[in-house]
């Protein structure tokens, strides 16, 4: 199973709403990634998890928390978001702990836009 | 830091012919890792090819290779016999292998989408 599974695939929601998006992954990996993607742009790193720990937040507001209940679980909650939160938002796992096999597998996004 | 960079926002190319995309970076790592991921409009990131620096040879699978230059810091990759499934953005990827290794942050190019035409 090389498969990073999110969940919903299309998210609409207020900018008084509390939601939360969900990523799993069955590989055994210890490095999860949020990523945050606007129209033909590249991904932006938000949140890195390694062993479940954060290890990386790249300033993200705080209207964005991050969550990693156990290894296979990573999860984003979300609050009081603004439009231009609007995008593509993806998860990541590797195998992390300094494993020499660095490639992030991605899953296929949740679409959210907030109204 | 290191940057990334893929000068070519679009490309095309024709059903069984060959493409290059191009991509160089920046660095002053002697260790580090390149990839090329593949977006089809399904969203999803796959990796098409990983290329390690401390190896001289090229990264090669199926149809995809990659020319490395490490000196020149250049990282293209080719598409031989193009075909229909292969239309998609196309990302260069930088990974450093220091401070922390494999959970350092990938270092994304702007992206080429490319276009296969039947």
């Amino acid at each position: 199973d090389t498969e990073v599974t999110q969940t919903p695939k299309h998210l609409v929601m207020g900018m008084t709403n509390k939601k939360s998006l969900k990523c799993e992954q069955h590989m055994g990996h210890r490095a999860m990634y949020w990523y945050k993607q606007k129209a033909k742009k590249p991904p932006e790193l938000m949140f890195v998890y390694s062993y479940e720990k954060l290890s990386i937040n790249e300033s993200v507001p705080s209207r964005f928390s991050p969550e990693c209940p156990n290894s296979s679980l990573l999860n984003l909650h979300l609050h009081a978001l603004q439009p231009e939160d609007s995008a593509l938002y993806l998860c990541a796992s590797s195998q992390g702990g300094g494993h020499m096999n660095t490639e992030a597998f991605f899953g296929q996004g949740t679409r959210l836009t907030v109204v | 830091a290191q940057t990334v960079t893929q000068s070519q926002p679009e490309m095309s190319v024709q059903e069984a012919e060959t493409v290059t995309l191009s991509c160089t970076y920046d660095t002053s790592e002697s260790d580090y890792y390149l990839f090329w991921y593949k977006q089809p409009p399904s969203r999803q990131m796959i990796l098409v090819i990983r290329q390690e620096a401390y190896k001289q040879q090229n990264a090669t699978e199926n149809r995809f290779s990659v020319n490395f230059q490490k000196a020149a810091k250049s990282f293209s990759l080719k598409i031989s016999d193009s075909q229909l499934g292969d239309a998609a953005m196309y990302f260069c990827a930088y990974r450093s292998l220091i401070y922390g290794g494999a959970t350092n942050k990938l270092i994304f190019g702007t992206g080429t989408l490319l276009a296969v035409q039947p």
